[in-house]
């Protein structure tokens, strides 16, 4: 199973918004509803963010979102605060009742 | 509070072996499906190993037959019983109790070096 594509980097100013992009397969993102995103600071856990394309944990703010078009998610961050710079990865179920991350994108506030 | 405490990490020469322990506390280990994800130094995440509530295990090809996940759910511990530890198992490991097809609550993760 290869990982996810994502971009190394984005990037955006305080406010601004930010759209990481994941893209897999019919085999994984295409075929299932079941994708996640996830924030990983620096020597930290990583945090789940979204579930199931597009769904908010109790807690996360309402300025994270996510969508998903054929064989691409996305991860939407608007209103950029300094606490955003992080890594973000996504993870996607697959065939075979396995699971695959992205490659991740370190998003840097300007 | 959900809670995931692993233990077990350390350093160990190529061929060997190590065991992985998790304390969960907070929910009821019997009713949930957990994971283990690693993350090499300097890298991204892997997925390595999964279990649902029925005891059945999935694993990722490159440890399949090395790595063996189980629980005891008594002492509500999930372990990750490696085997024929090659250098590119180096990594954080991390166990993850799932929800909603999602790595939903997170360890703070046990270090596995293999090296020489």
């Amino acid at each position: 199973q290869s990982a996810l594509t994502q971009p190394p980097s984005a990037s955006g100013s305080p406010g601004q918004s930010v759209t990481i992009s994941c893209t897999g397969s019919s085999s994984d993102v295409g075929g299932y509803n079941y994708v996640s995103w996830y924030q990983q600071h620096p020597g930290k856990a990583p945090k789940l963010m979204i579930y199931e394309v597009s769904k908010r944990p109790s807690g996360v703010p309402d300025r994270f979102s996510g969508s998903k078009s054929g064989d691409t998610a996305s991860l939407t961050v608007s209103g950029l605060q300094a606490e955003d710079e992080a890594d973000y990865y996504c993870s996607s179920y697959a065939d075979g009742n396995v699971y695959v991350f992205g490659t991740g994108t370190q998003v840097t506030v300007l | 509070e959900v809670q995931l405490v692993e233990s077990g990490g350390g350093a160990v020469q190529p061929g060997g072996s190590l065991r992985l322990s998790c304390e969960a506390s907070g929910f009821t280990l019997s009713n949930s499906w957990m994971s283990w994800v690693r993350q090499a130094p300097g890298k991204g995440l892997e997925w390595v190993a999964n279990m649902q509530p029925d005891g059945s295990e999935k694993y990722l090809e490159s440890v399949k037959g090395r790595f063996t996940m189980s629980r005891d759910t008594a002492k509500s511990s999930v372990y990750l019983q490696m085997n024929s530890l090659r250098t590119d198992d180096t990594a954080l490991y991390y166990c993850v109790r799932r929800a909603y097809t999602a790595f939903y609550t997170w360890g703070q993760g046990t270090m596995v070096t293999v090296s020489s």
